[in-house]
């Protein structure tokens, strides 16, 4: 089935730790994205990425890196996880480019828990 | 950037009608959308405005106003599979998308 493919699922994190949470998509989209989920605050935009090769930042980027090296994969890393980074994250694609709906076809989620 | 405001909680009756409503400010304006989450999954895209008027899709049916800044979900003959996160989102010149932070349904019996 195609989609949006991203690991771990949940993971319990050591704060000062480093993590990679991986995205991959199968639809040949353009553009990609990552969002954190926080009760009573919606889906806030961490960093995107409009083609291979580029990215950019969101409404809340600070503590988080990506990186674009294909179509494909967009992997999100923490490289010194804090307890304000608990959330769940979520891992979005779309067609790109300025013509149509584009809508944003959603990965299943990621739990993380910063202790 | 955006700023998006929706009600936080509503409750209906199954096979009642419900209207969620929802007023942006923006700083550049590219299309409304509404995506439906329920609890522990993720968001699915229910529908898709650009220009002022009804879209209409089956059971649910989105409004737009670009010069009030406000869109408005219907959702007619509720059904209990319908209590849900309903997220109003605007995209902006750049594309990206920003959310509110979604308006929770619960459908009663």
């Amino acid at each position: 089935t195609a989609g949006i493919t991203q690991a771990p699922t949940s993971q319990i994190l050591a704060a000062g730790r480093s993590m990679t949470q991986r995205c991959t998509q199968d639809m040949r989209h353009n553009a990609m994205y990552w969002y954190r989920q926080d009760l009573g605050l919606g889906l806030r935009l961490i960093h995107y990425s409009n083609t291979a090769g580029t990215t950019g930042k969101g409404e809340v980027p600070d503590g988080y890196s990506v990186s674009r090296a294909n179509t494909d994969d967009f992997p999100l890393t923490l490289a010194s996880a804090v307890p304000s980074q608990t959330s769940v994250y979520f891992c979005a694609s779309s067609p790109g480019g300025p013509s149509g709906a584009n809508v944003l076809t959603f990965g299943a989620g990621s739990r993380l828990t910063v202790l | 950037g955006q700023n998006i405001d929706q009600p936080t909680e509503m409750t209906a009756t199954e096979g009642a009608i419900v209207q969620i409503n929802c007023t942006y400010q923006t700083s550049g304006f590219n299309g409304l959308f509404w995506y439906q989450q329920h609890a522990g999954e993720a968001p699915t895209f229910l529908s898709y405005n650009v220009l002022d008027g009804l879209e209409e899709k089956g059971r649910f049916s989105s409004f737009l106003s670009r010069s009030k800044g406000y869109s408005y979900l219907l959702l007619k003959e509720l059904q209990m599979k319908d209590s849900a996160s309903y997220l109003c989102a605007v995209r902006d010149s750049d594309y990206k998308l920003s959310f509110g932070a979604g308006t929770t349904v619960t459908v009663r019996a």
